[in-house]
């Protein structure tokens, strides 16, 4: 199994409600991303897990909380968010390899298409 | 600072013709260089890598791009283009043992018949 799964396709929600995106891959991977990306713009990293530990947080708002329950799932939780939140979001996941002579090349998936009303 | 150029936000080409889409790099080590391509709504799939070796990389999709360090550059090529091309191409660098990877801002590729 070669990809990275993510659900659900879409998502809408109200600025007051708790809704969860979920991220899954069988790869082995050990490092596991979450990306926001507006249109017409790059993917902006939000947060890189680590052998499930949070490894990078880039300052997202405390609105957006991740969590990575084993090596193969990635959540992120999300609470009273802002309309300007809507945006696609990517998951992606790469083997860790601790040592520093390698890069840690992504697969993304196909991304969370989320709407705040 | 690391740092990734597209200098053409959009192209437009004729199917069947050559395409060259442009990026340049800031980086100070040898860098990691990817292309990805986006169509609408979707993820980020992989075109092509450069780590070291050949600076001519074929890659999926029949593109090839060149790593001229002189230049700082990793332009993508495609000798035929197809409608089915039409999409949003992304260059990127990484960092080795990193995990963070910077991306240009893309370039949006038209294909008119």
């Amino acid at each position: 199994d070669t990809e990275v799964t993510q659900t659900p396709k879409h998502l809408v929600m109200g600025m007051t409600n708790k809704k969860s995106l979920k991220c899954e891959q069988h790869m082995g991977h050990r490092a596991m991303y979450w990306y926001k990306q507006k249109a017409k713009k790059p993917p902006e990293l939000m947060f890189v897990y680590s052998y499930e530990k949070l490894s990078i947080n880039e300052s997202v708002p405390s609105r957006f909380s991740p969590e990575c329950p084993n090596s193969s799932l990635l959540n992120l939780h999300l609470h009273a968010l802002q309309p300007e939140d809507s945006a696609l979001y990517l998951c992606a996941s790469s083997q860790n390899t601790l040592a520093g002579s390698s890069y840690n090349e992504q697969f993304f998936g196909p991304g969370t298409r989320l709407t705040v009303l | 600072a690391q740092s990734v150029t597209q200098p053409d936000i959009h192209i437009t080409v004729s199917e069947g013709a050559s395409l060259e889409l442009r990026c340049n790099y800031s980086y100070g080590a040898t860098p990691y260089l990817f292309w990805y391509v986006q169509s609408p709504g979707q993820g980020l799939q992989l075109l092509l890598k450069y780590f070291s070796g050949d600076t001519l990389v074929q890659g999926i999709k029949g593109f090839e791009a060149e790593f001229k360090r002189s230049q700082s550059s990793f332009n993508l090529r495609k000798p035929s283009v197809h409608w089915s091309d039409a999409a949003e191409y992304f260059c990127a660098v990484g960092a080795a043992g990193g995990f963070k990877t910077i991306f240009g801002a893309g370039t949006r590729l038209f294909v008119k018949a």
